[in-house]
């Protein structure tokens, strides 16, 4: 069964502009979180989606954004880049829609902002 | 706010010898705590986890103990290996009233381990 992916693994941007970053769960997987991780602040969950809707949201301003399709793959949104938004963000799928169940991680988008 | 923590940022051991990785946590109201390895450009790996009713569980050459009373949590890693040279973060999560966790883990801020053969 593969893994969970992302696009694109790096990119470059600059400051004021936007960017979409994208996930798709392992097969069969209907929960998917997101996470940046920086040097400094370590790894932050930004939010979850289950069956296209947002259920959790972490402490980020509202530049970041994100939505889940019926196929259960996702996108995240950073508006109005920062310099403080460079970072690897991750994304990481599960299966239950309830309790607690392992979270599988993909390789995360490498983000840089100049 | 909540937080788990690490006591140390680094570990260097010999190949073979046993690795202890600890873990402060913060929140009593944790249902589960996760051990995470990440290795240079990847994404963390599971490793093993442990109900906060537990004290010990035991995996292929992994151990974790949590110690309540203290909030502490550790892993312990038998005969090390080159291979096992990461970073090491503990997560924990915590359910919501109907059991659901909403995917929120809060992670540490790491270990690096270094093993030398």
């Amino acid at each position: 069964k593969a893994g969970v992916t992302q696009t694109p693994r790096y990119l470059i941007k600059t400051r004021g502009q936007q960017v979409t970053l994208s996930c798709s769960p392992i097969s069969g997987h209907r929960s998917v979180s997101w996470y940046q991780q920086t040097p400094g602040q370590g790894l932050q969950f930004l939010f979850e989606y289950f069956s296209e809707t947002q259920r959790n949201k972490g402490n980020f301003p509202g530049r970041f954004s994100g939505r889940q399709f019926s196929n259960s793959r996702s996108e995240m949104n950073v508006s109005t880049l920062e310099l403080g938004d460079s970072a690897l963000y991750l994304c990481a799928s599960s299966t239950l829609r309830d309790s607690y169940n392992e979270q599988f991680f993909g390789p995360g988008t490498r983000l840089t902002v100049l | 706010g909540e937080s788990v923590g690490l006591h140390l940022p680094t570990l260097s051991v010999q190949e073979g010898d046993n690795s202890i990785i600890n873990c402060a946590y913060s929140n009593s109201a944790s249902d589960y705590f996760i051990w995470y390895k990440q290795e240079s450009g990847k994404g963390p790996q599971f490793i093993i986890d442990i109900r906060s009713n537990m004290d010990k569980r035991q995996g292929q050459r992994v151990t974790v103990l949590l110690n309540k009373t203290v909030k502490h949590l550790s892993l312990q890693i038998a005969a090390t290996q080159p291979g096992d040279s990461a970073v090491y973060f503990c997560a924990e999560i915590s359910l919501a009233a109907g059991g659901t966790s909403y995917g929120k883990l809060t992670f540490g801020q790491g270990t690096i381990l270094t093993v030398h053969p």
